[in-house]
């Protein structure tokens, strides 16, 4: 089991909220990254991170923000949530090995 | 660029029977390949993967998957498939030292009884 977590699991909020989705892992990888996943879809790459201060942006646009201050947390900000916004976000960190490990995600819903 | 393409957006088996997988891939350099499985409501699990050593890459749970460059294949099977398999499966690729891994679109598995 991977040492990766994150919180909430479930979230609904209303239009407009700001939210910020948690994401730790106690690996000490240096890579960090968030998906978006419709159901029944693939992975999108929203962000990802190579260490401390250092964030880019994914290959699919996102309104979101993320920041990387400790190698062990990445957490990802939405302003004002939209219902565009509802979806499942996956957060994973890879070795050096390249494998990368998945958090359980956490399912947004914004009404 | 990589690309992945997982061939069977659905398969169903017979509990007992033989699962194949199908994914082929696109990558302009030496390439890393994983299979995940993913369960309803949980994150991604790894599989196993592909990094330039042995082509034949054994997994958990009983799954492999063969490595074949001429055929730009990463098929995955099982020889007996179990009720506990039925889940999403996703073949991926990396370019090796890279930050990028390409999703395929995922493979539905349906487990009969």
């Amino acid at each position: 089991e991977a040492d990766i977590y994150q919180t909430p699991r479930y979230l609904v909020i209303g239009t407009g909220k700001k939210i910020t989705l948690e994401c730790s892992q106690t690996m000490g990888h240096d890579k960090m990254y968030w998906y978006q996943q419709d159901p029944g879809m693939e992975l999108h790459l929203i962000h990802y991170s190579y260490g401390v201060n250092s964030t880019e942006k994914g290959d699919l646009s996102s309104e979101s923000t993320v920041s990387r201050i400790r190698t062990e947390h990445f957490p990802l900000t939405l302003e004002s949530a939209r219902p565009s916004h509802t979806s499942q976000y996956l957060c994973a960190s890879s070795d050096r090995r390249a494998e990368q490990y998945f958090g359980p995600g956490t399912r947004l819903t914004v009404t | 660029a990589q690309s992945v393409t997982q061939l069977d957006s659905h398969v169903s088996v017979s509990e007992g029977t033989p699962v194949l997988l199908r994914c082929n891939y696109s990558s302009s350099y030496s390439p890393s390949l994983f299979w995940y499985v993913q369960h309803p409501n949980k994150g991604l699990q790894l599989l196993l993967k592909y990094t330039s050593a042995a082509t034949l890459v054994k997994g958990i749970n009983g799954f492999e998957a063969e490595f074949k460059k001429s055929e730009t294949s990463f098929h995955l099977t099982k020889p007996s498939a179990h009720m506990s398999d039925a889940a999403e499966y996703f073949c991926v690729v990396s370019d090796v030292g890279t930050y990028k891994y390409i999703f395929g679109t995922g493979t539905r598995l349906k487990v009969l009884a």
